[in-house]
């Protein structure tokens, strides 16, 4: 199957910094990919679909200063978490279309916020 | 507004047995359905997709069916192995370019 690669898996920041994540499709090219964050025993929610070349669509709720996504190529997203906070600790999980149906989902991201 | 539905929360199941999983869904009209594996701390992996026109599908032990008449699907996995623990989700999208959305998934644990 077709592989997402994100890094890095894991990352602690002080309170207020920002932090990146980056997103790739190894193998495929990527119109569309799309950002997830879980919490602990909770499924998947939706943040936002990036096309490539075009700016973000966010989910209602999600804050589009917060969560800054560039998508600069049909390989690369990257979701940057500005001024982060504690609550803004969480497992973030990218995803990339290669097709109109599957989803293929990178390895995930934890973050902790301290 | 839309709601997906995985029954169980978690399912213990006995080795070699069939596993079957539940998902229900409402005011919600899918153009396909994908079911994942989670493990801790991990991304989901993709094991099947079904769309709206099809019945069943399988792939090695498992198989996946989906009523659009009862908006269900159900998700078997055969002779379940330990290995097989882990929690699978249950994803819909209504096709185009739209996103999956999940349901909460079933944690199963095969007991050997």
């Amino acid at each position: 199957g077709a592989v997402v690669s994100q890094h890095p898996s894991r990352v602690i920041c002080k309170s207020g910094t920002s932090v990146k994540i980056e997103c790739r499709s190894l193998d495929f090219q990527a119109t569309t990919m799309f950002w997830y964050r879980q919490f602990p025993k909770q499924s998947l929610m939706l943040m936002a679909t990036s096309n490539e070349g075009s700016k973000a669509t966010y989910e209602q709720g999600v804050e589009k200063d917060k969560f800054l996504i560039n998508h600069a190529s049909l390989t690369l997203s990257t979701l940057t978490v500005t001024s982060a906070h504690p609550e803004d600790s969480s497992f973030y999980i990218c995803s990339a279309r290669q097709l109109l149906e599957t989803q293929y989902f990178g390895p995930g991201t934890r973050l902790l916020v301290l | 507004s839309q709601k997906i539905e995985q029954n169980s929360e978690a399912l213990n199941i006995q080795e070699g047995k069939t596993a079957t999983l539940t998902c229900n869904y409402t005011n919600y009209s899918p153009a396909y359905l994908q079911w994942y594996r989670q493990d801790p701390g991990r991304g989901p992996v993709f094991l099947l997709l079904i769309r709206e026109n099809e019945k069943e599908k399988r792939k090695e032990r498992l198989k996946v069916t989906f009523d659009t008449t009862l908006k269900q699907s159900l998700f078997h996995i055969t002779a379940s192995q330990p290995a097989d623990s882990a929690t699978y989700l249950c994803a819909l999208a209504r096709g185009g370019n739209t996103p999956l959305v999940f349901g909460k998934g079933t944690r199963l644990s095969v007991i050997a």
